[in-house]
């Protein structure tokens, strides 16, 4: 069975510093990997995604993830948070086919001046 | 093309009192899901529908029943509400037979069960 694990439950990092959250996960095959924000109040949001080829992939809002099969990570990383980046961000793994998506329990970024 | 729609936003319940919450997708995709989220819980599968005309049991299904109306729709009802399910609940959908399977959330309901 698939599982993500999201180590950090709550991260505070100062504005304008880099960031990364990690992912790690549990999956036989190459996995279908995603990163969703949610702000306060809000649905998710796809920030993005990785199926196969290049094992860094670029979302919106300036972050990017690095798919790491020996490690079995897909951190997500972004160069200089902005306050507005203060949300809760969850990795989550699929697979082919009509199954859903497994969840991590998400990480909690607060952003600080 | 409002995406995945939620009623209602908002709503309290007596323990005991019966209520379905609606869902409804205008992309044509054929799964959708329904989750709760609880604080330090993340995101818990309570049931899917992988086509229409299919329903099947996530992690959490107990108290729950859920009707896949037609393509577009995916209603979840409490029979008999309990606090325990006091919580967000968001619907999804996907379109599982395309190169995606990413799942795209409504804005939520937020329960609360006295």
């Amino acid at each position: 069975a698939q599982s993500v694990t999201q180590p950090d439950i709550h991260i505070t990092v100062s504005e304008g510093a880099s960031l990364e959250l990690r992912c790690n996960y549990s999956y036989g095959a190459t996995p279908y990997l995603f990163w969703y924000v949610q702000s306060p109040g809000q649905g998710l949001q796809l920030l993005l995604k990785y199926f196969s080829g290049d094992t860094l992939v670029q979302g919106i809002k300036g972050f990017e993830a690095e798919f790491k099969r020996s490690q079995s990570s897909f951190n997500l990383r972004k160069p200089s948070v902005h306050w507005s980046d203060a949300a809760e961000y969850y990795c989550a793994v699929g697979e082919p086919g009509n199954t859903p998506l497994v969840f991590g329990k998400g990480t909690r970024l607060s952003v600080i001046a | 093309n409002a995406g995945v729609t939620q009623t209602p936003k908002f709503q309290v319940l007596k323990t005991g009192q019966s209520m379905t919450l609606q869902c409804a997708q205008d992309m044509n995709h054929n799964s959708m899901y329904w989750y709760r989220q609880d604080p330090g819980m993340g995101l818990r599968l309570i049931y899917y529908s992988a086509s229409e005309g299919t329903t099947d049991k996530g992690e959490v299904p107990n108290g729950y029943n859920v009707s896949r109306l037609n393509k577009r729709e995916f209603s979840l009802r409490l029979e008999s509400a309990a606090p325990s399910q006091t919580s967000v609940y968001f619907c999804a959908s996907s379109e599982a037979r395309s190169s995606s399977y990413e799942q795209y959330f409504g804005p939520g309901t937020r329960l609360t069960v006295t």
